[in-house]
């Protein structure tokens, strides 16, 4: 099976912009988390989908937002950037979201300038 | 709310001696327990992971200990090797929340 895949790679952004990063799960996992992950801070819990429902979400102001759809992929939106946004985010796939492994993407790595 | 502590934060150990990483959880109700490795560069991957309802368990060199009395668990790698040199995260979920916190990461440096 091919594994987690994320678009873009690479982005910079500036400061006051809006970005949408996807997440493709592996195929058959229906949950999608998403992280922020930042020198020292390790991996920060933004949220998590299922079925195209959010069933939790971490404790980040409402710039950031996300969705799912249909086919299991997510996307997530950050508007009005921050130079503190900056972070590699990292979404992660599982068959039901409970306590099971989670497959991690390659991440997609954000600089806000 | 939850949180997850992980000590050390780096840790350098010569190739062939053991590596031990501790957590520390908050939310008593946590029940899953999973260590990723995260390879520079590379996307975190996991090693191993235990329930609440086991002690110990072990895979080959790596084992990890849990201890629900004083809500912490332990990841022990033995006869260290270069290869294992990366970021080890511990994390903790409980049943329901469909929330993982992880800690803030191990920089494990093997020396050969």
């Amino acid at each position: 099976k091919a594994g987690v895949t994320q678009t873009p790679r690479y982005l910079i952004k500036t400061r006051g912009q809006q970005v949408t990063l996807s997440c493709s799960p592996i195929s058959g996992h229906r949950s999608v988390s998403w992280y922020q992950q930042t020198p020292g801070q390790g991996l920060q819990f933004l949220f998590e989908y299922f079925s195209e429902t959010q069933r939790n979400k971490g404790n980040f102001p409402g710039r950031f937002s996300g969705r799912q759809f249909s086919n299991s992929r997510s996307e997530m939106n950050v508007s009005t950037l921050e130079l503190g946004d900056s972070a590699l985010y990292l979404c992660a796939s599982s068959l039901t979201g409970r306590e099971e492994t989670q497959y991690f993407g390659p991440g997609t790595r954000l600089l806000v300038l | 709310g939850e949180n997850v502590e992980q000590h050390p934060s780096t840790l350098s150990v010569q190739e062939g001696d053991s590596a031990v990483i501790k957590c520390t959880y908050s939310d008593s109700a946590s029940n899953y327990f999973p260590w990723y490795k995260q390879e520079l560069g590379k996307r975190p991957q996991l090693i191993i992971d235990i329930r609440s309802n086991v002690g110990e368990k072990k895979d080959q060199r790596i084992a990890v200990t849990l201890n629900k009395t004083a809500k912490h668990f332990s990841l022990h790698i033995t006869e260290t090797q270069p290869e294992d040199s990366a970021v080890y995260f511990c994390a903790a979920t409980t049943s329901g929340t469909y929330k993982y916190i992880f800690g803030t990461g191990t920089r494990l440096k093997v020396l050969a």
